[in-house]
């Protein structure tokens, strides 16, 4: 079974401009959790998306947001990025039984760097 | 959640126990103790979990004390491989998909 994917794995972008991550999870998976991954700050929950819904809501500015598509891939949005919004961007999908365990599989992450 | 407290580093000896632990007192009764794990440079990975008693599956133990106020990660023999960050973090479960992790615990395992 193939794991979750993203892509981009790098990109360069400079300030100001916008970013689109992209975010494939494990077949079956509805569930599509980000987060952003950041020396001073680690790993910190962005949102989390459930039949194209976001369903949680982690504390960033505006500038950050997603969307869920009917097949469950998730894609993320920066937009005028800042110098600070560098970082390892960590995508996760969960199988969302119902249950009270819910199992997180990790991507690889997309590393951003903005100059 | 639950605010979680980990050492910041441990060494542990190729082929030893490496046992990690974690305070989480203001963890509350419907809170489960989650263990992640991130190798360097890669995704976080799951390892275990547990709500009240201990658990144990392929990749480690999970011991959790009766008032639930701390819990220790048992790797029962720890590789190389196993060097990592382990965060321990405290998750309702259900529809509540948001992990907080901490800073975790960087465990070297040395040959």
């Amino acid at each position: 079974k193939a794991g979750v994917t993203q892509t981009p794995r790098y990109l360069i972008k400079t300030r100001g401009q916008q970013v689109t991550l992209s975010c494939s999870p494990i077949s079956g998976h509805r569930s599509v959790s980000w987060y952003q991954q950041t020396p001073g700050q680690g790993l910190q929950f962005l949102f989390e998306y459930f039949s194209e819904t976001q369903r949680n809501k982690g504390n960033f500015p505006g500038r950050f947001s997603g969307r869920q598509f009917s097949n469950s891939r998730s894609e993320m949005n920066v937009s005028t990025l800042e110098l600070g919004d560098s970082a390892l961007y960590l995508c996760a999908s969960s199988l969302n039984t119902g249950s009270a365990y819910n199992e997180q599989f990790f991507g690889p992450g997309t590393r951003l760097t903005v100059l | 959640d639950a605010k979680t407290t980990q050492p910041t580093s441990m060494d542990c000896a190729e082929g030893r126990a490496a046992n990690l632990p974690c305070n989480h007192s203001t963890i509350s009764g419907n809170e489960y103790v989650y263990w992640y794990r991130q190798i360097h440079s890669q995704g976080p990975q799951y390892i275990i979990h547990g709500l009240k008693n201990n658990e144990t599956n392929e990749m480690a133990s999970l011991i959790i004390t009766e008032d639930r106020k701390s819990s220790t990660l048992i790797l029962p023999h720890a590789t190389l491989r196993d060097t990592a960050v382990y965060y321990c973090i405290g998750n309702s479960g259900g529809s509540n998909y948001k992990l907080t992790f901490g800073k975790g615990t960087l465990l070297t395992v040395n040959p």
